[in-house]
């Protein structure tokens, strides 16, 4: 149980242009999930707190309109990098709450690789 | 501004030791906390999570947490070499989870 899948697992592309990755939680329903950054040998930092049909809560620092979340469904968040650049090339990891859990619990994705040359 | 430190290490231990992870954190307030365990190029895996003073078993592993001292700890008995990964501590504030930086742990054959 409590699955979540990404895709794509990795993509590259040409600066300027826009990637979205999807985030799933493949068996178990999210109210809430949660978009990380993980650049080289740095930990995790949070971006996003996204909840399922509502607006999505940014951290400080994180441009809301460069980084796009939607969640409509209680199984699917994404998120658009927008007019990407090389400086936003990372590691990119989603992660989602069980809406049945108590606690903090959350269970990460596999994580897409963003390469933007 | 709440921070939860760990000690980059790496870590170093022989197979069949125990290894032990130690963890500190910042706010009071928080009041779960949690284990991940990253292989290098992959997506944290959940360990385990301890919420009660004291110690919490599963299988080889064992969170400890004292909250007076605002101390978590992770103890791997019978270390193998595929425990060798970063291990994240994470605490968790108003659903969010502030992790540390990490802790390379190295077990060697």
């Amino acid at each position: 149980g409590a699955v979540v899948s990404q895709h794509p697992s990795w993509v590259i592309c040409k600066s300027g242009t826009s990637v979205k990755i999807e985030c799933r939680s493949l068996d178990f329903q999210a109210t809430t999930m949660f978009w990380y950054r993980q650049f080289p040998k740095q930990s995790l930092m949070l971006m996003a707190t996204s909840n399922e049909g509502s607006k999505a809560t940014y951290e400080q620092g994180v441009e809301k309109d460069k980084f796009l979340i939607n969640h409509a469904s209680l199984t699917l968040s994404t998120l658009t990098v927008t007019s990407a650049h090389p400086e936003d090339s990372s590691f990119y990891i989603c992660s989602a709450r069980d809406r049945l859990g108590t606690q903090e619990t959350q269970y990460f994705g596999p994580g897409t690789r963003l390469l933007v040359l | 501004q709440k921070e939860v430190e760990q000690n980059s290490g790496p870590l170093s231990v022989p197979e069949g030791a125990i290894a032990s992870l130690n963890c500190t954190y910042s706010d009071r307030g928080s009041q779960s906390f949690f284990w991940y365990r990253q292989y290098s190029g992959k997506s944290p895996e959940l360990i385990m999570f301890i919420y009660s003073n004291g110690d919490k078993e599963d299988g080889r592993f064992t969170a400890q947490l004292n909250k007076a001292s605002q101390y978590v700890s992770l103890l791997i008995r019978d270390s193998q070499p595929s425990d060798s990964a970063t291990y994240l501590c994470a605490g968790g504030f108003f659903q969010k989870l502030v992790f540390g930086t990490g802790t390379r742990l190295l077990v060697s054959p």
